[in-house]
């Protein structure tokens, strides 16, 4: 059960935009609508960000955004902010109830 | 306040038991798919195990399969993860976490417990 393919790190400086990707398969990111992303600041446990490849949960800031295509989804965050600066991990649904985590995003603000 | 407070870490030996517990509040629990997820030190997440609503669906990660058992009681509102022939790749920080309503994310977590294998 291989983890998700994400760039190690990617930085931005304050009110630019960034894009983290996360590269599967066919059997997971490809195949099903179900990506989610969660942001984890040090010594915090993950929260989430973006579920459902686009969709936001209430509470979160329109500055993140989710997409996908074929087997790669994306993270991109607009207008770059301090706060921002965290470790982010994908997630997909693989099959028979199994998930699988990317293998996380170092994101510094500049 | 919807949270979830993980119990029962601790340090074991290598081939040794434990049992971790999950105490949930502010939601009907019931209603929820829950999971457990891991993360090592310095490394990342990894996912270790699912369980259904009314605990009749079970999965494991290949990692702790045939070692692992995940299962949950709703009178207890509370989720458990046995753990049984613990190798040191099983140190993580374990957390609890609640998949969304109708959905494949994990939309609450909680503050996680350490589990320590080491002779």
């Amino acid at each position: 059960q291989s983890a998700l393919t994400q760039p190690a790190s990617v930085s931005g400086s304050p009110g630019q935009s960034i894009t983290i990707s996360c590269t599967g398969t066919s059997s997971d990111v490809g195949g099903y609508n179900f990506v989610s992303w969660y942001q984890q600041h040090p010594g915090k446990a993950p929260k989430l960000m973006i579920f459902d490849v686009s969709n936001r949960p209430s509470g979160v800031s329109d500055r993140f955004s989710g997409s996908k295509s074929g087997n790669t989804a994306s993270l991109t965050i607009s207008g770059l902010q301090a706060d921002d600066e965290a470790v982010y991990y994908c997630g997909s649904y693989r099959s028979s109830s199994t998930q699988v985590f990317g293998t996380g995003t170092k994101v510094t603000v500049l | 306040e919807v949270q979830l407070v993980e119990s029962g870490g601790g340090a074991v030996r290598p081939g040794g038991s434990l049992r971790l517990s999950c105490a949930a509040s502010g939601f009907t629990f019931e209603d929820y798919g829950m999971d457990w997820v891991r993360q090592a030190p310095g490394k990342g997440l990894e996912w270790v195990s699912d369980i259904n609503w009314n605990g009749g669906s079970t999965s494991y990660a290949d990692s702790v399969k045939g070692r692992f058992t995940i299962s949950r009681d709703n009178t207890k509102n509370s989720l458990y993860l046995q753990m049984n022939s613990l190798r040191a790749e099983d140190t993580a920080l374990y957390y609890c976490a609640r998949k969304g309503y109708l959905q494949e994310a994990f939309d609450i977590w909680g503050q996680g417990t350490m589990v320590t294998v080491s002779s």
